[in-house]
């Protein structure tokens, strides 16, 4: 089935240590996005890439990163500089940066 | 980036009735997604809207794109329509941005 995946769907980290949220699709979409959302909160932008090997900062970007290797592929890694890590992590895809976006299934991260 | 800001932030309808979702841009935009996001955190596409209307079912979306906002209705709703509504639009960089959503809560 064409779609994104992201892996695990619950994920538990000890302060301190750094984890890396995966997220992959088969769509050949050129951009992709990764987002934060709170409790009762909205989205917000953590990191987008238009294209391969190129990426931009969000909103919050502070605490984490990405790569951008394959066009299907766009880790995130959340950092021990996180200070508030514990959040539903959301990735998304589009063909472009203006165009409609389609969500993955998203990743529960709490800082145990 | 544009902000977004989406009303009412909370909604409850008991089932059967109609509503309506607003949804303001402090700007303009490009385009303009409405997602519903379900009890287990995912988010459905709704409606890419960047002007006119759209219906899928008991569902319609109007985006006026020169006044800045866009509107979801919601016909003859059912619990299964319970839920956060979102809305997000582009802004000059093309970064996706979202309302803070409106809870719905369709009481059988």
């Amino acid at each position: 089935d064409g779609g994104i995946t992201q892996s695990p769907k619950y994920l538990f980290r000890k302060e301190g240590q750094n984890v890396t949220l995966s997220c992959e699709q088969n769509l050949n979409h050129d951009a992709m996005y990764w987002y934060r959302q709170d409790p009762g909160q909205g989205l917000r932008l953590i990191y987008y890439s238009q294209i391969v090997n190129d990426f931009q900062k969000g909103d919050i970007a502070e605490g984490y990163s990405v790569s951008r290797e394959k066009k299907e592929s766009f880790p995130l890694t959340v950092t021990s500089a996180q200070k508030n890590p514990t959040a539903f992590y959301l990735c998304a895809s589009s063909h472009g940066t203006n165009t409609e976006a389609f969500f993955g299934q998203g990743t529960r991260l709490t800082v145990v | 980036g544009i902000q977004v800001e989406q009303s009412p932030p909370d909604l409850i309808l008991q089932e059967g009735a109609n509503s309506t979702l607003r949804c303001n841009f402090s700007d303009s935009v490009n385009n303009l997604q409405w997602f519903h996001q379900n009890p287990w955190g995912q988010l459905i596409n709704l409606f890419y809207i960047p002007s006119g209307t759209k219906q899928n079912g008991r569902l319609s979306a109007t985006t006026v794109a020169t006044e800045r906002y866009s509107l979801l209705y919601i016909s003859s709703s059912q619990t299964t329509d319970s839920g956060v509504y979102f809305c997000a639009g582009p802004d000059n960089n093309y970064k996706l941005s979202f309302g803070a959503g409106t809870t719905v809560t369709v009481r059988a």
